[in-house]
């Protein structure tokens, strides 16, 4: 049973547009969560996060969206860059430190 | 500073082998994360170590086992390997336990077993 679920497998947006990626989790005692990108033969690199008693955390271009009502969480880009393209991770923490995430969502910027 | 380390990046084993992957953190940090990545599932949580001793352990056979050295290396271990064995292995470190953060990845071990 996944407890982190990243429905689109992969998502193609043209630059300079905005980029929307979608999480939804389905425990409510995950407390933080956690945006990560990976480009292929690297490791997942941190990209930005909101704590359960945020709604809205912004960094740059990156904007990261909260609704615990609807255990639901959005990634947006503005505006979108060919270095964007990646896997877009989604995880969740729990008191443990444990991260919980989603299968990922690949990202193809189109020029 | 040297980013997170691990070893080999490739390895090719049959059914019933055993293999140990290496993981070097960060210098200074002493939380180690193992991680398996499969097409579709996403990071599977292994187990985390800190100050040589197992912290938190996910769900998985007792065939994967690992263990952290005093200075902060860990390896990981699969016994009698099965096909579905088969993954990526990530390893992460950060410099204290609870900061998600700033828990920087290496590369990984990529594991086929036939």
């Amino acid at each position: 049973d996944q407890q982190v679920k990243q429905n689109s497998p992969s998502l193609s947006v043209q630059e300079g547009r905005i980029s929307i990626l979608n999480c939804d989790y389905t425990n409510s005692m995950f407390d933080y969560f956690l945006w990560y990108k990976k480009y292929p033969a690297e490791g997942p690199t941190f990209l930005i996060s909101i704590s359960s008693i945020k709604d809205k955390n912004e960094d740059g271009r990156f904007t990261v969206f909260l609704n615990k009502s609807a255990k639901h969480l959005s990634l947006h880009i503005v505006p979108s860059q060919p270095g964007d393209s990646a896997v877009y991770f989604c995880a969740a923490s729990d008191s443990n430190y444990q991260l919980i995430w989603g299968a990922g969502t690949k990202l193809i910027i189109k020029p | 500073k040297a980013g997170v380390t691990q070893t080999p990046r490739y390895l090719i084993k049959t059914r019933g082998q055993q293999v140990t992957l290496s993981c070097s953190p960060i210098s200074g940090h002493r939380s180690v994360s193992w991680y398996q990545q499969t097409p579709g599932q996403g990071l599977q949580f292994l187990f985390e170590y800190f100050s040589e001793t197992q912290r938190n352990k996910g769900n998985f056979p007792g065939r994967f086992s690992g263990r952290q050295f005093s200075n902060s290396r860990s390896e990981m271990n699969v016994s009698t390997l099965e096909l579905g064995d088969s993954a990526l292995y990530l390893c992460a470190s950060c410099r204290d336990r609870g900061l998600v953060e700033t828990q920087y990845f290496g590369p990984g071990t990529r594991l086929l077993v036939l």
